[in-house]
C-alpha cells in the first residue's frame, strides 16, 4: 500500500504558540488530503481537507499547506490551546477512490 | 443527528476464536469503511462498503471479512484470531464515499489473549 509518514512523532508547544505538524506522502498521484485529530478514547475527527489543485486552505485557527513538488503536507494551528492536545493524522487518497492511507500520527502536547 | 456507533466497545477473545464487530453509520450515510489501528502500524484501511457491496479492500488476509446490510449497518468478522489482531477497530461512515467527509465511531478495542 501507499506510505504516508510524519517527520515528528511528538510535538510539544506552549499554550498560545502556533503549532506546525508535518506530513510526507509517497504517492504523487494522490489528489485529496485530509487532516484528522484523535483524542484519547475517541475516533479520529475531521479537521480540514485540501485538493491537489490548491496549495493552501484555511479553516478556523487551522491552515493546511500542500507542496506537491516535494510531496509534503502541513497543518498549522494558530494560538494552540490545551484542547488541541491530541494525535494528528494526515491521510491521502485519490479523489473518489474510496480508500484512504493514513500517516503514523504526531502527538501534540500543549503545555499550559 | 446521532453519530457513528460501534458495538461492542471492548472485547477480549482468545487465539483461534472468531469475532464479529458491528457499526451503525450516521443516518443517511451509505458508505462504511473499516480501519485497524495499532501503535506499530497506525491506521490501516480494511475495506469499504457501499449499497451492500464491497467497493475497495486493503491488504489484509482473508480472515478479515465484512458485509453491509440494506440499512447501511455494517459488520466485520475476524476468524481464527491471532495475537497480532489485537487493535482498535474503527468504523467510518460518509454519504457516498470518495471525498465525502468520513465520520468515525469511537472504535472497538479488541484484545486477543
Amino acid at each position: 500500500g501507499e506510505s504516508v509518514g510524519l517527520h515528528l512523532p511528538t510535538l510539544s508547544v506552549q499554550e498560545g504558540d502556533n503549532s506546525i505538524i508535518n506530513c510526507a506522502y509517497s504517492n504523487s498521484a494522490s489528489d485529496y488530503f485530509i487532516w484528522y485529530k484523535q483524542e484519547s478514547g475517541k475516533g479520529p475527527q475531521f479537521i480540514i481537507d485540501i485538493r491537489s489543485n490548491m496549495d493552501k486552505r484555511q479553516g478556523q485557527r487551522v491552515t493546511v499547506l500542500l507542496n506537491k513538488t516535494v510531496k509534503h503536507l502541513s497543518l498549522q494551528i494558530a494560538a494552540t490551546q490545551p484542547g488541541d492536545s491530541a494525535v494528528y493524522f494526515c491521510a491521502e487518497t485519490l479523489y473518489n477512490f474510496n480508500k484512504f492511507y493514513f500517516g503514523s500520527g504526531t502527538k501534540l502536547n500543549v503545555k499550559p | 443527528k446521532a453519530g457513528v456507533t460501534q458495538t461492542p466497545r471492548y472485547l477480549i477473545k482468545t487465539r483461534g476464536q472468531q469475532v464479529t464487530l458491528s457499526c451503525s453509520p450516521i443516518s443517511g450515510h451509505r458508505s462504511v469503511s473499516w480501519y485497524q489501528q495499532t501503535p506499530g502500524q497506525g491506521l490501516q484501511f480494511l475495506f469499504e462498503y457501499f449499497s451492500e457491496t464491497q467497493r475497495n479492500k486493503g491488504n489484509f488476509p482473508g480472515r478479515f471479512s465484512g458485509r453491509q446490510f440494506s440499512n447501511s449497518r455494517s459488520e466485520m468478522n475476524v476468524s481464527t484470531l491471532e495475537l497480532g489482531d489485537s487493535a482498535l477497530y474503527l468504523c467510518a461512515s460518509s454519504l457516498e464515499g470518495g471525498a465525502d467527509t468520513q465520520y468515525f465511531g469511537p472504535g472497538t478495542r479488541l484484545t486477543v489473549l
